[in-house]
C-alpha cells in the first residue's frame, strides 16, 4: 500500500482556471506538507499543517489554499492559474512537526499551466 | 535565510566506483539531518539521517559524514551501481521545517 497518495499525477491547465491536488497518508502521522519543485529540481516548503492546525505557511501568493479534512489528509487548491506555477508539487508527511522525523514523500503532481 | 547548498551539482562515476555527494548548510541550530534520493518520475526517498551528536552513520552501502565545525555534510556510496543514478538531496532541520539543498545529479557509467 502507498504510504503518502497523492492525485492527480498530471495535471494540465490553461491560464486562469482553478484546480485542487488531493494527498493522503496511511501512516498515521500527524503533521502533512506541501513542497513545490521547480525545473531546476529546487524543493521548497509552502504549508505544514499539525492535527489540521497549520503550521507554516511560507510566502506563497494567496491564490494557494491548503485544506485538511483531517489529520491524514492535505489538499492544495490553487485559484487563476498562473504560468509560474508550473512545477511538480510533492505532499510529504512526518511523526511529528518535522523536527527530528524524516518525511516521507508522495509521488509528486506534475502541473503545467498552458 | 536558512539555506542548505551542494558543492556540485552533477557527478559522474565508474560504475564499481565510491561516489561522495557534499553538502553544506548554513543554520548552525540545525541538528538532524537526512539524505534523500529521487528517481525520474518519483518523490524523494529516505536514505539515512544522522542528528547532531554523531559524526558518522552507516547504511547498506552508503555513510553520513557529519562536520559540525564547518556545517558540512557528506554522502559516500560504496560500490556504485547503474540503479543509484538519482537526484540526491541533503536536508537539514530548520524549526518545524526541512530546508532542502539544490540537488546533485549522480550519473553512473558503464
Amino acid at each position: 500500500d502507498t504510504a503518502v497518495s497523492q492525485t492527480p499525477k498530471y495535471l494540465v491547465t490553461q491560464m486562469g482556471n482553478d484546480k485542487s491536488i488531493k494527498c493522503e497518508q496511511n501512516l498515521g502521522h500527524d503533521t502533512m506538507y506541501w513542497y513545490k519543485q521547480d525545473s531546476k529540481k529546487f524543493l521548497k516548503i509552502m504549508f505544514s499543517y499539525n492535527n489540521k492546525e497549520l503550521i507554516i505557511n511560507e510566502t506563497v501568493p494567496n491564490r494557494f489554499s491548503p485544506k485538511s479534512p483531517d489529520k491524514a489528509h492535505l489538499n492544495l487548491h490553487i485559484n487563476s492559474l498562473e504560468l509560474g506555477d508550473s512545477a511538480v508539487y510533492f505532499c510529504a508527511s512526518s511523526a511529528y512537526r518535522g523536527r527530528d522525523e524524516k518525511l516521507f514523500f508522495g509521488s509528486g503532481t506534475q502541473l503545467s499551466v498552458l | 535565510g536558512e539555506s542548505v547548498g551542494l558543492h556540485l551539482p552533477t557527478l559522474s562515476v565508474q560504475e564499481g566506483d565510491n561516489s561522495i555527494i557534499n553538502c553544506a548548510y548554513s543554520n548552525s541550530a540545525s541538528d538532524y539531518f537526512i539524505w534523500y534520493k529521487q528517481e525520474s518520475g518519483k518523490g524523494p526517498q529516505f536514505i539515512i539521517d544522522i542528528r547532531s551528536n554523531m559524526d558518522k552513520r552507516q547504511g547498506q552501502r552508503v555513510t553520513v559524514l557529519l562536520n559540525k565545525t564547518v556545517k558540512h555534510l557528506s554522502l559516500q556510496i560504496a560500490a556504485t551501481q547503474p540503479g543509484d543514478s538519482a537526484v540526491y538531496f541533503c536536508a537539514a532541520n530548520y524549526g518545524q521545517n526541512f530546508v532542502f539543498g539544490p540537488g546533485t545529479r549522480l550519473s553512473v557509467l558503464p
